[in-house]
């Protein structure tokens, strides 16, 4: 089956204990990108990578790194996590042959983070 | 900064009537997508919309991209109890670029 994982699905951590959420996909994709929803502010994209070795800032790049050594993966790490980043992630994925915006991003589940 | 704006927040309504929701910009963008999230789950894709003006019908959902390519409208005919959920708009900054802004979206209930 097509899809997204994401792990864990949910996390209570305390402020400064670095952290990866990971996401993983299997239909070969190109472009995988990481989003934070809040209430009111809606879904707002942290980083993408268009390929291996190849990632870039969205808007709400500030506190968390990522890394994409592998086509298939893509975690989020927050080296120094501070409860303004309680939130919930979504991983998503889309071929990426240049049709950005026209793409269909495929979304994983979702992880749940609580920073105390 | 680029904003999409979406209205209502909040929509419940009875099964069996219409209704529509806006997304709304002071920018251009080059194409426009909405999505349906349910609890627990991640965004699904409904419809991408390109050309300014054009018009995609998927069942008894209807999307619209505005002529000038800053707004979008969906239109629900008959909504039924499965139409709940939150609906999303997310727009492409320029062509080709893969750096998305997404409303602050729409939740609907519709009861039975």
């Amino acid at each position: 089956e097509a899809q997204v994982t994401q792990n864990p699905r949910y996390l209570i951590t305390v402020t400064g204990k670095k952290l990866t959420v990971t996401c993983s996909q299997n239909m070969n994709h190109e472009y995988m990108s990481w989003y934070r929803q809040d209430p009111g502010l809606g879904l707002r994209q942290i980083y993408y990578s268009m390929n291996v070795e190849v990632t870039d800032k969205g808007d709400v790049p500030e506190g968390y790194k990522v890394s994409r050594k592998e086509k298939r993966n893509f975690p989020l790490i927050l080296e120094s996590p501070s409860p303004n980043q309680t939130s919930l992630y979504f991983c998503a994925s889309s071929f990426g042959r240049f049709q950005g915006g026209q793409e269909t991003q495929y979304f994983g589940p979702g992880t749940r983070l609580l920073v105390l | 900064t680029q904003l999409l704006e979406q209205s209502p927040q909040f929509l419940s309504i009875q099964e069996g009537e219409n209704l529509t929701v806006y997304c709304n910009s002071s920018s251009v963008f080059s194409s426009l997508q909405w999505y349906r999230q349910e609890p627990g789950e991640g965004p699904v894709l409904l419809v991408t919309v390109v050309t300014g003006g054009e018009v995609k019908k998927l069942k008894r959902l209807t999307f619209q991209f505005g002529d000038a390519r800053k707004d979008s409208s969906l239109h629900i005919t008959a909504a039924q109890t499965g139409d709940t959920g939150l609906y999303l708009c997310a727009g492409a900054r320029s062509s080709g670029t893969y750096k998305y802004i997404f409303g602050t979206g729409t939740r609907l209930k519709v009861l039975a």
